[in-house]
């Protein structure tokens, strides 16, 4: 069974301290690989989506990038606002617009 | 641009009782779906549609659930007899055809709380 892992659970940042999420995977076939950021009380907002190993994908502070077995989100000095659960996603079927399978999640904190 | 909406954004039902769902896409998008998020968990699929078609129910957890979208557009999901098991943020998505992007775009979700 297709499943995403992601590590840590939580992560606790001062402002300014750069760090790395991981999600590692385990569908068969590299079909892309989604994250998302998700705020409390709020659905879950596209950040990026990686398909080829070796690819990366930048976002003001945040860079994603892609290996055969894994993707990790890099966190170049935080701030309190980029504090959020961030997913990780695959998708379910080996086609375009299929339902995503998604890890549970890294709750990420930025202290000021 | 108007995202994808849903409502009510909160639902507090007593066990037993029927709730519908609703969803409203992204405009022109014609895949939409489903997922259950429970808490402290990522959303987790339930059921999804191309246009009115629905192509897989297999994340429905029991017949009590039902989804429709009867005109490819807005999409209902419905709980008969409501369970507290059932208490969940209920998430719809919505993605455009084309290519192999096919990001999904999701809306705020609702709340479903069975006492």
């Amino acid at each position: 069974e297709d499943q995403v892992t992601q590590s840590p659970e939580a992560l606790r940042l001062q402002e300014g301290e750069s760090s790395s999420l991981n999600c590692s995977y385990t569908v068969s076939g590299l079909r892309g690989l989604f994250w998302y950021r998700q705020d409390p009380g709020k659905g879950p907002e596209f950040l990026f989506t990686l398909y080829s190993a070796g690819e990366e994908k930048e976002k003001e502070r945040l860079k994603a990038t892609l290996t055969k077995k894994e993707s990790f989100l890099h966190i170049t000095a935080p701030k309190p606002e980029d504090s959020a659960t961030y997913l990780c996603a695959a998708p379910l079927l080996n086609s375009g617009n299929t339902p995503l399978v998604f890890g549970k999640g890294t709750r990420l904190s930025v202290i000021a | 641009g108007a995202g994808v909406s849903q409502s009510p954004r909160y639902k507090v039902a007593k066990r037993g009782q029927d709730v519908a769902l609703r969803c409203d896409p992204i405009s022109g998008h014609v895949s939409l779906f489903w997922y259950q998020q429970a808490l402290g968990q990522g959303p987790e699929f339930l059921t999804y549609f191309q246009n009115e078609a629905q192509l897989d129910k297999s994340g429905l957890p029991s017949d009590r659930f039902f989804a429709e979208r009867p005109e490819g557009s807005v999409s209902t999901l419905k709980i008969q007899r409501t369970q507290q098991e059932d208490s969940a943020v209920y998430l719809c998505a919505s993605s455009s055809r084309g290519g192999r992007t096919y990001e999904q775009y999701f809306g705020p979700g609702t709340r479903l709380t069975v006492t």
